[in-house]
């Protein structure tokens, strides 16, 4: 099983890009790599996911190393209403493991 | 609003006592998961089902149940309950058999007295 480790907080500033790392050092080779963002109250919302490299959407990027022992969230120029709480997800079939989940603070 | 709806939203009950969480996944979504968050063990897969069938158990203890319908909505049933299952539990839809770009519901939250 997946163990995965993420930061428990970080402050960011409007307008600057936020990056959040996980890591998932026994990763296994059919694993995927999904992120999840929380507000209080609320259910996750599906972020981005990724399996190797970079993959990019409308709201974030998801770059994945070589060895896919870590990946890395980055949600570029963040306001307000980026607060919450970020989940990385790794595993496949029924091993599912959620990470502990990052507290992002976005400040004026 | 993800589409999927969960009922109740609250629930309180009392120790050894039995709950049914229902839960409608997404126009279209065939499988559905339940997850269960807590404070002190944070997220966590319970089970998921696909198109009516059982397709991977996680981390759900004997107590509990699940079953998906042919209306493809799904019901966790959690008995003999205990303080330790109070909780938020969450369903999740997805379109595939294996898909972690999942939509959640609201959640029910389970407070066990």
């Amino acid at each position: 099983l997946a163990k995965t480790t993420q930061p428990i907080s970080m402050d960011s500033y409007e307008g600057q890009e936020v990056n959040i790392t996980c890591s998932h050092n026994n990763i296994a080779t059919n694993d995927y790599i999904t992120w999840y963002q929380q507000f209080p109250s609320q259910g996750p919302r599906f972020i981005i996911q990724g399996y190797k490299t970079k993959v990019t959407n409308e709201v974030a990027s998801l770059f994945i190393p070589a060895d896919r022992k870590s990946s890395t969230l980055s949600l570029p120029r963040v306001s307000l209403s980026d607060t919450a709480v970020y989940y990385c997800l790794v595993g496949s079939g029924n091993k599912l493991v959620f990470g502990a989940g990052t507290i992002l603070r976005v400040k004026s | 609003d993800s589409g999927v709806t969960q009922t109740p939203k609250h629930l309180i009950t009392a120790t050894g006592q039995r709950v049914t969480l229902r839960c409608s996944p997404r126009s279209g979504d065939l499988s559905v998961y339940w997850y269960q968050q807590s404070l002190d063990q944070g997220l966590q897969f319970l089970i998921q089902y696909y198109n009516g069938e059982e397709r991977a158990k996680g981390n759900i203890l004997e107590r509990f149940s699940a079953q998906q319908f042919p209306d493809l909505h799904s019901e966790l049933n959690l008995s003999s309950l205990e303080l330790g299952d109070s909780a938020l539990y969450f369903c999740a839809s997805s379109t595939r058999f294996e898909s972690y770009e999942q939509y959640f519901g609201p959640g029910t939250r389970l407070t066990v007295t």
